[in-house]
């Protein structure tokens, strides 16, 4: 079975630019989380996506805003890129709704804003 | 707001030793909390869980432990080996948020 996967694996924009990033959830799960890794830091959550809606999103402004697609993929905007969005940015799906078990995540997209 | 404190930020120890991990959160209506590791260049990946209704959960040399009235939970490995060797996180979450609570990350290096 094929787990969550993400693209591109690298992508270097400058400031003001736009970045999309894009997740493929494993089969069979409907909810998809982003979370931001910066160096140094934690994993931050972004926003969690349940049945094409948003249902959470994080302290995180507004130029970050994504959407799920019906077959529940999902793509991540970050729009007027900032020098400190560089980060690995994390995806996960789960089986069951809403962090009530265990999050599988892809191996990141690292965003370099230059 | 919501907060997850965890320390150290680095540990070394000496293959076969134990190691502990401490976390202390801040929402007390928490009530899942995942223990992660994240090998170098890999992805997170869960290695164990607690709910709020249990106190203490064990698998095989990997052992978690819940304090809620503290608001403190930690992650024991026992008889470490050098592939235990990555950065662990722990995190909190209220149930149907979606939203996990990550502490700042441990590294682990066990010596051979």
């Amino acid at each position: 079975e094929a787990g969550v996967t993400q693209s591109p694996t690298h992508l270097i924009k400058t400031r003001g630019q736009q970045a999309t990033l894009r997740c493929s959830p494993i089969s069979g799960h409907t909810s998809v989380y982003w979370y931001q890794q910066a160096l140094g830091l934690g994993l931050q959550f972004l926003l969690w996506y349940d049945e094409g809606e948003e249902r959470n999103r994080g302290n995180f402004p507004p130029r970050f805003s994504g959407r799920q697609f019906p077959n529940y993929s999902s793509e991540l905007n970050v729009n007027a890129l900032e020098l400190e969005d560089s980060a690995l940015y994390l995806c996960a799906s789960s089986l069951v709704r809403g962090v009530t078990g265990e999050l599988f995540f892809g191996e990141g997209s690292r965003l370099t804003v230059l | 707001g919501e907060n997850v404190e965890q320390h150290p930020s680095t540990l070394s120890v000496q293959e076969g030793d134990s190691a502990v991990i401490k976390c202390t959160y801040s929402d007390s209506a928490s009530n899942y909390f995942p223990w992660y590791k994240q090998e170098l260049g890999k992805r997170p990946q869960l290695i164990i869980d607690i709910r709020s209704n249990v106190g203490e959960k064990k698998d095989q040399r990997i052992a978690v432990t819940l304090n809620k009235t503290a608001k403190h939970f930690s992650l024991h490995i026992t008889e470490t080996q050098p592939e235990d060797s990555a950065v662990y996180f722990c995190a909190a979450s209220i149930l149907n948020t979606g939203k996990l609570i990550f502490g700042q990350g441990t590294t682990l290096q066990v010596k051979p």
